[in-house]
């Protein structure tokens, strides 16, 4: 399985500002994923990073808002974009397993406070 | 529209067996698969089942019958350390739907 960090580990912001995550894998994965997640809740998919063309966003999410990088095979930025206490959450990356999208291997998350 | 239903919580004692369920609503599911997650730490994938049976790993097992859309985690010989949520997942192509996760809490 694919080793997965994540940065920062959490982070405290101002509404109204931005706060980019990176999320470095340690081998060359095609698909990546952005999850977001309220503690003691599910996991949401907030949208899918295949590198060279354009994050795939799921509804309810949207490029201005969560603009998502993807500049290499081992490397991803999500950033959360003038932010307000409702993004306050976990937020999530994970990479596809040899089974496919079925089997994620998750980092560590980012842990995000917006006050 | 695509969902997962599974019980929120199950409590069970050291050394028994518990069978978590999942029930699912969509169409174009392929599989399902299962997630521990321990409080403040990241899911971990446990297993995954795309075809109707059974698939052990240890003393974690997994059923699916697609037929019924039903499938189930059965955890054996219960240990503290197996006290965690658990997330049924499935989905179509590259994306994944999580159910809403069962907290188990394993106690002596």
């Amino acid at each position: 399985s694919a080793v997965i960090s994540q940065k920062p580990s959490r982070d405290i912001c101002q509404r109204g500002t931005s706060l980019t995550i990176q999320c470095q894998v340690d081998s060359q994965v095609t698909m990546m994923f952005w999850y977001r997640q309220q503690p003691g809740q599910s996991l949401t998919l907030i949208a899918t990073a295949n590198q060279g063309s354009e994050a795939t966003y799921e509804s309810g999410f949207v490029i201005d808002k969560f603009p998502i990088s993807r500049p290499n095979l081992t490397f991803s930025t999500l950033t959360v974009s003038n932010m307000s206490p409702e993004d306050s959450s976990i937020y999530l990356c994970s990479v596809e397993g040899d089974r496919g999208d079925y089997e994620q291997y998750f980092g560590p998350g980012t842990r995000l406070t917006v006050t | 529209g695509q969902s997962l239903e599974q019980p929120s919580e199950v409590t069970a004692v050291e050394g028994a067996i518990v069978q978590i369920n999942c029930t699912y609503q969509t169409s174009g599911f392929y599989g399902l698969s299962w997630y521990q997650q321990h409080d403040g730490g990241a899911p971990t994938f446990l297993s995954y089942n795309a075809l109707d049976g059974l698939e052990e790993t240890g003393r974690f097992s997994s059923f699916l019958s697609r037929s019924d859309s039903y499938g189930y985690l059965l955890l054996q010989e219960l240990q503290m350390k197996d006290s965690a949520s658990y997330f049924c997942a499935g989905g179509g192509y590259n994306k994944l739907i999580f159910g809403a996760g069962t907290r188990l809490a394993v106690h002596p």
